[in-house]
């Protein structure tokens, strides 16, 4: 299996420009995970899905963060307007999602190489 | 203060040492993962645990539920082994919360 793909690896915008990010999950993996990782505030969630659907997103800055898993095998992160604040590594990561029999998620995620994005 | 807390912030070694990084955490939790990102920026998964002890290599990761503690040991610790050390706790309901990481330099 290829792992977590993402892409692009690297994006170059100016503020106020849309950005649009993409995750691929590994095959049979059934969540779906964006975090945000900076200098000040380290690794942050921003949303999890579980079957193609949101759990929680309550870690999504604000309304120009929207983020859209349309099938098993597709998510993206669209930031519109972006501004420089947004300048981070986005990474996607994803987990078979089962829980075991005393209700424990028994399974580890796995990180795409995340992508590196930088507002100007 | 945080629900999860690492400790130390930053550590520094000489090649060959015993390594102790600590995890704390105040909430419930379905299980805790130990991720290792290294300076290129990957992250990778060492350890996924719910209770007891767990080994790969010369890496042990152990839990204690009650005392809501985690430690990652690293034993004959080399060079490649400098990177940041990430603890995260799992919620019941599948959500992870971040410590703010280890920085581990060790030395030849």
């Amino acid at each position: 299996d290829a792992g977590v793909i993402q892409s692009p690896r690297h994006e170059v915008t100016e503020m106020g420009q849309e950005v649009t990010l993409r995750c691929k999950p590994i095959s049979g993996h059934n969540s779906l995970f964006w975090y945000r990782q900076t200098m000040m505030r380290g690794l942050e969630l921003l949303i999890y899905f579980n079957n193609n659907v949101p759990i929680d997103d309550s870690g999504m800055p604000e309304d120009r963060f929207s983020a859209k898993m349309p099938n098993a095998s597709f998510s993206t992160l669209k930031i519109q307007p972006s501004e420089p604040r947004d300048s981070a590594v986005y990474f996607c990561a994803s987990r078979r999602g089962q829980q075991g029999q005393l209700m424990r998620w028994n399974n580890e995620q796995f990180f795409g190489p995340g992508t590196r994005l930088t507002v100007l | 203060k945080n629900e999860v807390e690492q400790s130390p912030q930053n550590l520094t070694a000489q090649e060959g040492e015993f390594i102790t990084i600590n995890c704390s955490y105040s909430v419930g939790i379905s299980a805790l993962h130990w991720l290792q990102q290294h300076p290129g920026g990957g992250i990778v998964s060492l350890f996924m645990l719910s209770s007891g002890k767990k080994k790969h290599g010369r890496l042990i990761a152990t839990i204690n539920i009650q005392e809501k503690h985690s430690s990652l040991h690293i034993t004959a610790s080399h060079p490649r082994d400098s990177a940041v050390y990430i603890c995260a706790v799992i919620g019941y309901a599948g959500k992870s919360t971040f410590g703010d990481g280890t920085t581990l330099t060790v030395k030849p």
